[in-house]
């Protein structure tokens, strides 16, 4: 069975500051990853995915992740924390053979920033 | 482009009364479509998916049901409401494995 973990639920940062955001899953076959963003009372974002190819995946506002099959991670990075990045963070995992695009989510990341 | 609506964005209903929440996808055809919870403090719960019209699965056992009675509508109802359906509900849409894509939420408050 698949499944996705993040370690923290919740990360703070200085502005300016390295993000790191970790997500660990499993999974039996290759997975889709995925990356969203949640702001207070909003639906979710894509911030980035990964299906196929390159292993770092780069996305929307800065933020990239790599997946690392030997270590089952795909952890979000941000090489500077901006204020307007404080939000709540979710990995999720499909199955690349799957027909019915069901997501796994973790159980989600709130990233405070302090200025 | 894809858009997908949500209604009503907020609602308190009395313990016990019927629900009825609607989604809808414009921009394209025969979509998956997804209904989730957020209850407070926790993460995403997957409630029920559609893969085509009539089509639904539940994922947990609860007093809600979904139906999907045209390609794009995807309606969330329950028969009489409990304090814990209270939470924020996201309809989502994808093309198949690809990514899902959600939709503003409704804030349900059962009192």
């Amino acid at each position: 069975a698949q499944s996705v973990t993040q370690l923290g639920s919740h990360v703070s940062v200085s502005e300016g500051a390295l993000v790191l955001l970790r997500c660990n899953y499993s999974s039996s076959v290759p997975p889709y990853l995925f990356w969203y963003v949640q702001y207070p009372n909003q639906g979710l974002q894509l911030l980035l995915k990964y299906t196929t190819g390159a292993t770092l995946v780069k996305g929307i506002n800065g933020f990239e992740a790599e997946f690392k099959k030997s270590e089952t991670s795909f952890h979000l990075t941000k090489p500077s924390a901006h204020m307007s990045d404080a939000a709540e963070y979710f990995c999720a995992v499909s199955l690349s053979s799957s027909n019915t695009g069901k997501l796994i989510f973790g159980q989600g990341t709130t990233l405070q920033v302090k200025p | 482009s894809q858009t997908i609506h949500q209604w009503p964005a907020t609602l308190v209903q009395p313990v016990g009364s019927p629900l009825s929440l609607e989604c809808t996808v414009e921009g394209t055809s025969n979509p998956n479509l997804y209904w989730y919870r957020q209850a407070a403090g926790r993460g995403l719960q997957l409630l029920f998916y559609s893969v085509g019209i009539g089509q639904i699965s539940s994922e947990v056992p609860q007093n809600l049901s979904a139906s999907r009675p045209q390609d794009r509508q995807f309606i969330l109802s329950s028969k009489k409401l409990l304090l814990s359906d209270s939470g924020f509900y996201l309809c989502a849409w994808s093309w198949s494995t690809d990514t899902q894509y959600f939709g503003p939420g409704t804030r349900l408050t059962v009192l």
